[in-house]
């Protein structure tokens, strides 16, 4: 399966965007590309997924590179409520049930 | 709200003690998972049901066993815990199973075995 690389940590200040690299350079065509987000002392939370073009919901943008070997997620205004693990999983054709989580990005905001 | 919930959030329960976790929803969702996170760990698949299929990952010791007498809820059985499988373990849901389908998680339930 297709392998995800994300920095170990981030920081960032309140109010200010983050992005969130994600590297994926052996992803196939058919892989979806997920983001879920773990606050401390909770479950896991998603947050975005797309496959080829950029997607934006409530919570976070993402932008996929177009040759798909790259994507950011992008928090437009962070908040220290935003502070969590942050990570990045491809979802295969195959086995496609699967959340394969990686180690991910620890994200600290600061007031 | 619709929602995925674990009781107790809290277990403590002796080495070979038999030890059950339970995981309801009120999605109405066919999936039903559960993952186990343990400390400073990315969270890990152990099984799956889609309706009452039920789906085992590979590598996931026998130890652990899973039940889902109907659509709402979903039970943890270990059968005999080690101090090895002290973790969090987390209930997630989807309504279907592909990779378009997000997943739901409930808070977990910290297991601690002494």
């Amino acid at each position: 399966d297709a392998k995800t690389t994300q920095p170990n940590s981030m920081e960032s200040n309140e109010e200010e965007p983050v992005h969130l690299p994600c590297n994926h350079s052996t992803i196939s065509g058919t892989d979806y590309i997920h983001w879920y987000r773990q606050l401390p002392s909770q479950g896991p939370e998603y947050v975005i997924h797309g496959l080829t073009s950029n997607v934006n919901n409530r919570m976070a943008s993402l932008a996929i590179a177009e040759d798909r070997k790259s994507s950011t997620l992008i928090l437009h205004r962070a908040t220290l409520r935003d502070a969590a693990v942050y990570y990045c999983i491809l979802r295969a054709l195959r086995n496609d049930y699967k959340l394969s989580f990686g180690a991910g990005t620890t994200v600290t905001v600061r007031a | 709200d619709a929602m995925v919930i674990q009781n107790p959030r809290y277990q403590v329960t002796q080495f070979g003690k038999p030890v059950t976790l339970s995981c309801s929803q009120t999605l109405n969702h066919n999936v039903m998972y559960w993952y186990q996170q343990k400390s400073s760990q990315a969270p890990k698949l152990l099984f799956h049901y889609y309706d009452k299929d039920f789906n085992n990952e590979a590598d996931t010791p026998d130890n652990f066993q899973s039940r889902r007498p109907n659509t709402s809820f979903c039970f943890l059985d270990i059968r005999s815990p080690g101090l090895g499988d002290a973790a969090m373990y987390l209930c997630a849901t989807s309504l279907l199973r592909d990779r378009g389908n997000e997943q739901y998680f409930g808070p977990g339930t910290r297991l601690t075995v002494t």
